[in-house]
């Protein structure tokens, strides 16, 4: 059974500063692994999606990292702003011939202090 | 913009009413998933469908949940009878699974989601 786990579960940053948010996995057979975002009270937002084969993503200050091999995957967030106080979830897809299933870590709380 | 979009947003009822909760998916995509969110559990696969057809359902209780796709652009779950255990946030994703691309599925869309409470 895939499991998913993400270190730090918070986390207390100053405005400015480049931080790294981390997803590990139990199983390294994934198709693809997800970040999202979610604010308080909301759903949530697709920001990156890295397929098995490819080794990192990026997207304007966020660039997400994959291992399959040793089951890691990073976010990192260049020049944090208050905006980006947010729970950042990774999801990994698992292999399957008819299905889509992703599996959710339990997301990392970031907050960026002004 | 095109969006996954959820009704009702917020629901509070009694334990044994009945609930349905309804979801838009992109217009296009072929494929919809049900997830609840608790702060216990997290976010669990509940079911999803491909091309309205039931894939997968084994999160789901099935003595009191039903999910069912009446036409490609609703997807509806209905719990009856529902109880306080159930009070969480229900949120519907859509994503589009191209034919002969196997696994390489697009990203999933997630909804706004319908925060539910059973009394």
């Amino acid at each position: 059974k895939q499991e998913v786990t993400q270190i730090p579960a918070a986390l207390s940053v100053p405005e400015g500063e480049n931080l790294v948010l981390n997803c590990s996995f139990t199983d390294s057979a994934i198709y693809n692994l997800q970040w999202f975002r979610q604010d308080p009270g909301k759903g949530l937002t697709s920001l990156l999606l890295i397929q098995s084969s490819q080794r990192e993503q990026t997207s304007g200050r966020l660039n997400a990292s994959l291992d399959k091999s040793s089951g890691r995957s990073t976010l990192y967030i260049a020049a944090s702003q208050p905006g980006d106080s947010a729970t950042y979830l990774c999801a990994v897809r698992r292999v399957e011939t008819s299905g889509s299933r992703l599996t959710f870590g339990e997301g990392t709380q970031l907050t960026v202090n002004p | 913009d095109a969006r996954v979009t959820q009704t009702p947003r917020h629901k509070v009822t009694e334990m044994g009413q009945e609930v349905t909760m309804r979801c838009q998916p992109i217009l296009g995509h072929n494929t919809v998933f049900w997830y609840r969110q608790t702060m216990m559990q997290g976010l669990e696969l509940l079911a999803y469908f491909r091309n309205r057809a039931p894939l997968d359902d084994s999160g789901m209780p099935k003595d009191r949940f039903s999910a069912e796709m009446p036409d490609a652009t609703l997807a509806t779950l209905k719990i009856q009878p529902s109880e306080p255990r159930d009070s969480a946030v229900y949120f519907c994703a859509s994503g589009l699974r191209v034919a002969g691309e196997t696994g390489r599925d697009n990203e999933q869309f997630f909804g706004p989601g319908t925060r539910l409470t059973v009394l």
